[in-house]
């Protein structure tokens, strides 16, 4: 079955802590990793998708890495605007269709 | 462009009655999709539609859940009877196709009484 593991649960950094959220994964067969975020009460928003190992996306303080069994999310130089929930997603094949399978996510939350 | 439109935002009913949300995805969005989100857990797929077709639907309680996409635009999702354990947010979301970005719309918040 499936699985994506996201850790750790909850997250508290001071303003300016850098940090790294993990997500990892067993999948039969990835065709591609989402990261996402997700604020209360709001929908999920996308940030990154990652398709093969090595690969590195970069937006502003986050920056999202792929190796063949997990997935870090960078966060350098924190502010309380990061705080959020952040989801991993795999992107599976199963059956002939694509399937999105999401972890629990990590809240972040970032004091002043 | 204009997000995932998802209403209502809030519904509060009675165990074994009945309840619908409805969802207008982005324009030009192929494929539609309904999530279960539980408080403190990561959505779940309950459908997925590729214009008026089901893709899938493996996860979708069918005794009780129903779903329709009329003309492959806008999407409808029934529940019948409701039970205690439906309480969740109902996430809706588009995308150009089966390999892009999900895009999200705020979510219907589901009570259960």
């Amino acid at each position: 079955e499936d699985q994506v593991t996201q850790s750790p649960e909850a997250l508290r950094l001071q303003e300016g802590e850098s940090s790294s959220l993990n997500c990892s994964y067993t999948v039969s067969g990835l065709r591609g990793l989402f990261w996402y975020r997700q604020d209360p009460g709001k929908g999920p928003e996308f940030l990154f998708t990652l398709y093969s190992a090595g690969e590195e996306k970069e937006k502003e303080r986050l920056k999202a890495t792929l190796t063949k069994k997990e997935s870090f999310l960078h966060i350098t130089a924190p502010k309380p605007e990061d705080s959020a929930t952040y989801l991993c997603a795999v992107q599976t094949t199963q059956g002939g269709s694509e399937k999105l399978v999401f972890g629990k996510g990590t809240k972040l939350t970032v004091n002043p | 462009e204009a997000g995932v439109a998802q209403s209502p935002r809030y519904k509060i009913i009675e165990k074994r009655q009945s309840v619908a949300f409805w969802c207008n995805p982005i324009s030009g969005h192929a494929t539609l999709y309904w999530y279960q989100q539980i408080l403190g857990q990561g959505p779940k797929l309950l459908i997925q539609f590729q214009n008026n077709g089901v893709v899938d639907d493996s996860q979708l309680p069918k005794d009780r859940f129903s779903a329709e996409r009329l003309k492959g635009v806008d999407s409808t999702l029934k529940i019948q009877p409701a039970k205690l354990e439906d309480s969740a947010v109902y996430l809706c979301a588009s995308s150009w196709d089966r390999n892009s970005p999900l895009h999200f719309g705020n979510g219907t918040r589901l009570t259960v009484t």
